[in-house]
């Protein structure tokens, strides 16, 4: 059964250090996107891309992140500056058009 | 600003027992309905969905319900097993705004022997 696959598993980097999340979606789907679960709270909706543009971003998804596409198969999100604020599960996920969006395991990323 | 909103932050259930989680949304714009479940450290897992234009779907033992004019929608699932242990997730999506998803705060259900 195709999956999407996220690595690192976990991430731990100092405060001010940019990192990178990468993720492998399902090959055939069209839509991307990155989540994030801060510990204890609710699954946020970061960033969509679609086409090779980003289509939606919410007001977390600020001048310190981006996402980029690569080449055919992966698709990664950018922390220029962490914060310890930074601090969460993000998870990437794929969907076909106008269908349910399919999740990664999750990378935990730790600012210290 | 909660748009999709779970009330019940943990619900407990006998093994072989109906198990109700209730989900309430506030934006009308919403057209799909979603369910997941997470274990914890791991990603969401899809259920089951509904469009808008429905009002129940079926899949073996779970069954989600909307309710648009009350704004509401349940899964239930039936029986309930202790691998049904987990956060289940509602969510929704407003077709062509990039299909996000926006989620509820999560229900933690138990199923206990």
């Amino acid at each position: 059964e195709p999956e999407v696959t996220q690595t690192p598993s976990h991430q731990v980097t100092q405060m001010g250090q940019e990192v990178i999340l990468r993720c492998v979606p399902i090959s055939n789907h069209l839509y991307f996107y990155w989540y994030r679960q801060i510990l204890g709270q609710k699954v946020e909706f970061l960033v969509s891309f679609y086409n090779n543009e980003i289509s939606e971003k919410s007001e977390i998804f600020d001048d310190q992140f981006s996402v980029e596409r690569p080449d055919g198969s992966n698709f990664t999100l950018k922390i220029r500056s962490t914060k310890l604020e930074d601090s969460a599960m993000y998870f990437c996920a794929s969907s076909d058009v106008y269908r349910e969006a399919f999740f990664g395991q999750g990378t935990r990323l730790t600012v210290v | 600003d909660q748009q999709v909103k779970q009330n019940s932050p943990s619900l407990s259930v006998q093994e072989g027992r109906i198990s109700i989680l209730n989900c309430d949304y506030t934006n009308s714009m919403f057209d799909y309905f979603l369910w997941y479940k997470k274990y914890p450290a791991e990603g969401p897992t899809f259920l089951i969905s509904i469009s808008s234009i429905k009002d129940k779907n079926e899949d073996g033992r779970f069954t989600v319900f909307l309710n648009k004019s009350a704004k509401h929608l349940s899964l239930h699932i039936v029986p309930s097993q202790p691998g049904d242990s987990a956060v289940y997730f509602c969510a929704a999506i407003l077709t062509g705004g990039g299909n996000k998803l926006t989620f509820g705060t999560g229900t933690q259900l138990k199923v206990e022997l």
